[in-house]
């Protein structure tokens, strides 16, 4: 089985960098997702971690060691529209193609 | 379809009703998964079909759920004897294949009164 976690809520100030993290325990891992959700809304994909290391996209940057089991997302010069629930997800390894989703954290970012 | 497209987005039903719950995956994805939100929590998974394959139900919560997948296209999500603690919003969402991005729908909101 897997279980993943990661902190319910986090505020931070418009322009200021913020780091999430997830932490993951697996049977088998092939990968972690971040997803990111506007209250009432689908959740969209922000970010894929197969290996270790960071990968930067523009404001958002996702790292993972595989060793520790953790990942985080980081949103540098946030913006008010940052405000929303982001969903860390894993991959399970074995030919089981169905992720597992932690409960989000809820980012209120504050002017 | 440009997106993955459910219906209805909004469903009231009495307790005890049946509902149906419908999904149009993106055209040429072969994975689609059914997921539950309840507010304020993650995602549950309920449902996974893969090509032909038979689908994994290991998420279901009880048999009064059940799913299919026609033509390896649209998805029908059944709830029978809907419960009150079936209210919450169910989405759906598809991959070209295990492990690639997964593309969400705007989910149905279900509320059993």
């Amino acid at each position: 089985g897997q279980n993943i976690d990661q902190p319910t809520e986090m505020t931070a100030t418009e322009g200021a960098i913020v780091q999430i993290n997830c932490t993951y325990q697996t049977s088998g891992f092939n990968g972690l997702f971040w997803y990111q959700q506007h209250a009432g809304e689908a959740p969209t994909f922000l970010s894929y971690n197969v290996l270790d290391g960071l990968e930067e996209k523009g404001r958002f940057s996702s790292f993972l060691s595989r060793s520790k089991g953790y990942s985080y997302l980081l949103l540098k010069e946030l913006q008010m529209k940052d405000s929303a629930s982001y969903l860390c997800a894993a991959y399970p390894s074995g030919g089981s193609y169905i992720p597992t989703f932690g409960r989000g954290t809820s980012l209120i970012v504050h002017p | 379809g440009a997106g993955v497209s459910q219906s209805p987005s909004n469903k009231v039903t009495e307790k005890g009703k049946d509902v149906e719950l419908r999904c149009d995956p993106i055209s040429g994805h072969t994975a689609l998964y059914w997921y539950r939100q309840s507010l304020g929590q993650g995602l549950e998974f309920l449902i996974y079909f893969q090509g032909n394959s038979a689908p994994d139900k290991s998420g279901l919560p009880s048999d009064r759920f059940s799913a299919e997948r026609t033509g390896g296209s649209v998805s029908t999500l059944t709830i029978q004897r809907t419960q009150q603690e079936d209210s919450a919003v169910y989405l759906c969402a598809s991959n070209v294949r295990g492990n690639t991005e997964a593309f969400f729908g705007q989910g149905t909101r279900l509320t059993v009164v």
